[in-house]
């Protein structure tokens, strides 16, 4: 069975300051997506990453793929208060149309 | 465009109620899908559809049926509600079932009392 788990599960950074999300599967995947989720809201696409080595930067964050080590992470890089939000993985079984999101991690940046 | 939509925005059922989400997009997408979102949980996935005239269960299927009957639309059926499906629903939507980069809908809000 497909596992998606994401740590931290919740963050509280400083704004200026670097931190990393990791998420973690258990199964043969190469495409991995990241969302962002304002309280109260819908979800938001961030990022697609489809093949071993994707790399994709959007302003202060940089996400990455590793198919082999079933591993994505998701960089902040000086954090900012806009950047608090909710940020969850998901994970689309190679083969397969199922779909399976890891549980969230909540970002809260301070000033 | 206007994305993907859902009705209603909150919906208060009693146990043993039948009802039906709707979700509809325009942006001629292939895959469909209806997650729920519980505290703590993230999304879990209901049903999806990779195209019109077909479904398929996703981790949680009890209590829900589905149908595509056109590209456009893909409604949710609940079928005696429970208080355990008292949920935030959100339907999403992609242009390929190979790209799963999905829009999300912006939800509904359901309490089974």
């Amino acid at each position: 069975e497909l596992k998606v788990e994401q740590n931290p599960l919740f963050l509280s950074m400083q704004e200026g300051k670097n931190y990393t999300i990791y998420c973690n599967y258990s199964t043969t995947s190469d495409r991995l997506y990241w969302y962002r989720q304002d309280p109260g809201k819908s979800l938001e696409s961030l990022f697609v990453l489809l093949s071993n080595g994707a790399v994709k930067q959007e302003g202060r964050l940089m996400a990455s793929l590793d198919t082999k080590a079933r591993l994505s992470t998701l960089h902040i890089t000086a954090a900012v208060h806009d950047l608090s939000a909710t940020y969850f993985c998901a994970v689309d079984e190679r083969g397969n149309n199922d779909m399976r999101f890891g549980a969230g991690t909540r970002l809260t940046v301070k000033p | 465009n206007a994305g993907v939509t859902q009705t209603p925005k909150f919906q208060v059922l009693k146990t043993g109620q039948s009802m039906t989400l709707q979700c509809a997009q325009d942006m001629n997408h292939e895959y469909m899908s209806w997650y729920r979102q519980d505290p703590g949980m993230g999304l879990r996935l209901i049903h999806y559809s990779v195209g019109a005239g077909i479904t398929d269960q996703g981790e949680v299927p009890n209590g829900y049926n589905v149908s595509r009957s056109t590209t456009e639309d893909f409604p949710l059926r609940l079928l005696s509600a429970a208080p355990s499906q008292t949920s935030v629903y959100f339907c999403a939507s992609s242009y390929h079932r190979d790209n799963k980069a999905q829009y999300f809908g912006p939800g509904t809000r359901l309490l089974v009392l």
